[in-house]
């Protein structure tokens, strides 16, 4: 079946580089995505990438697919305090449109 | 322009009764998702909608729950005799196709409190 897992919790200082770290069992997975939640807010995607892909950069944002594993990572480079938040990874199942979600890593920046 | 609206944002309701969730989609967004993000859990599928075809309810966890989707804009997600595991945030996420990259937006959620 499909299942996605994820580390619960993630704590970092201000400056320093976070690393979320995720895998999936899905083999036939198209694209693999980032969530953040940010508190009493919705879901904004960060980043996605798609599996014949390795590596992905945006900015702040490196996400690294190890296929072969089935493990997907985010790294966030000088991570600020208002990176504060809940990170979702989640993948597009086949040839279905549904996403399959991590239970979600909460990312605590400290000043 | 509007993103996905979805009403109501709070609904407390005693264990037994129905309730009735409703998704407003981005216009031109032919694919609906709905999903439910528990307690101390992550988000769990429920149900999608991709233009005119049949649904994709798998994820549904009960034949209490039902959704429909009229005129292949808004979607009403009915969860009747209501037990307390269903208390919940229920999202509601529309995006242009199911296929390729198409991002999904997502509502602010309705939280259901069953009492």
């Amino acid at each position: 079946g499909e299942d996605v897992e994820q580390s619960l919790f993630l704590s970092v200082r201000e400056g320093d580089s976070s690393v979320i770290n995720c895998t999936y069992t899905d083999s036939s997975s198209t694209y693999l995505y980032w969530y953040k939640q940010e508190p009493g807010a919705g879901l904004q995607l960060l980043t996605y990438i798609f599996s014949n892909m390795d590596m992905k950069q945006d900015q702040r944002l490196t996400v690294l697919l190890n296929k072969k594993d089935k493990h997907l990572s985010l790294r966030i480079a000088d991570t600020q305090t208002g990176d504060s938040a809940i990170y979702f990874c989640a993948e597009k199942s086949g040839n279905t449109g549904k996403l399959i979600f991590g239970q979600g890593t909460t990312l605590q920046v400290k000043p | 322009g509007a993103g996905v609206s979805q009403s109501p944002s709070n609904k407390v309701t005693e264990k037994g009764k129905d309730v009735e969730l409703r998704c407003d989609p981005i216009s031109g967004h032919t694919a609906l998702y709905w999903y439910r993000q528990s307690l101390g859990q992550g988000l769990e599928f429920l149900i999608y909608f991709q233009g005119n075809s049949a649904p994709d309810k798998s994820g549904l966890p009960s034949d209490r729950f039902s959704a429909e989707r009229t005129g292949g804009s808004v979607s009403t997600l009915t969860i009747q005799r209501t037990q307390q595991e269903d208390s919940a945030v229920y999202l509601c996420a529309s995006s242009l196709s199911r296929d390729t990259a198409y991002e999904q937006y997502f509502g602010p959620g309705t939280r259901l409190t069953v009492t």
